[in-house]
């Protein structure tokens, strides 16, 4: 069964320091989604992306924030300036069409630590 | 702003009996999804059951089965006859029909153990 893959599985990084979080969502999807956990807390959503641009984004998603879907099969979520409050595990979800009735399917996560 | 409340941090329950998970939810909408999600050990989120909400009937997949009462607005999930790989963190979730938006709001999880 097709998969959402999402490297690295960890991710280690200075505080200030500029990180790139990887995604390659199933490959006939067309809807793609950022979610992040910090320990303890609750799955809370970041950033939906179609049709190369972002279609919704949540108070968390700011400037620091970006996404870009390089080329036909990578989505990624780039943060600026990492601050020690970014660690947390970041999903990635993609979904086949519009229609709501679609599942989105998840990545393992990439768990980032702001050192 | 819709919210999902999950009540129970940790649930356990012994292999092959049942156990309810519970899941409550806030929305001035009519027309919705719910879903439950299953995260392993091994990170991966799963889907393991979806409800829409103008259906009366509750959605069943094999040993997973829900008690959807939307005049309550409860969304229980029930895991029959459980298995050692069942154990996971469950998460309830909640989609709006309407729109553009299709971000899932989450539940903050229950942790389900399986005794053998």
């Amino acid at each position: 069964e097709p998969e959402v893959t999402q490297t690295p599985s960890h991710q280690v990084t200075q505080m200030g320091q500029e990180v790139i979080l990887r995604c390659v969502p199933i490959s006939n999807h067309l809807y793609f989604y950022w979610y992040r956990q910090i320990l303890g807390q609750k799955v809370e959503f970041l950033v939906s992306f179609y049709n190369n641009e972002i279609s919704e984004k949540s108070e968390i998603f700011d400037d620091q924030f970006s996404v870009e879907r390089p080329d036909g099969s990578n989505f990624t979520l780039k943060i600026r300036s990492t601050k020690l409050e970014d660690s947390a595990m970041y999903f990635c979800a993609s979904s086949e069409a519009e229609y709501s009735n679609q599942p989105q399917h998840f990545g393992d996560g990439t768990r980032l630590s702001i050192l | 702003a819709q919210t999902v409340t999950q009540s129970q941090p940790e649930m356990s329950v012994q292999e092959a009996e049942t156990v309810t998970l519970s899941c409550t939810y806030d929305t001035s909408e009519s027309d919705y999804y719910l879903f439950w999600y299953k995260q392993p050990p091994s990170r991966q989120m799963i889907l393991v059951i979806r409800q829409e909400a103008y259906k009366q009937q509750n959605a069943t997949e094999n040993r997973f089965s829900v008690n959807f009462q939307k005049a309550a607005k409860s969304f229980s999930l029930k895991i029959s006859d459980s298995q050692l790989g069942d154990a996971a963190m469950y998460f309830c979730a909640y989609r709006t029909r309407m729109g553009s938006n299709y971000k899932l709001t989450f539940g903050k999880g229950t942790l389900l153990t399986v005794n053998p």
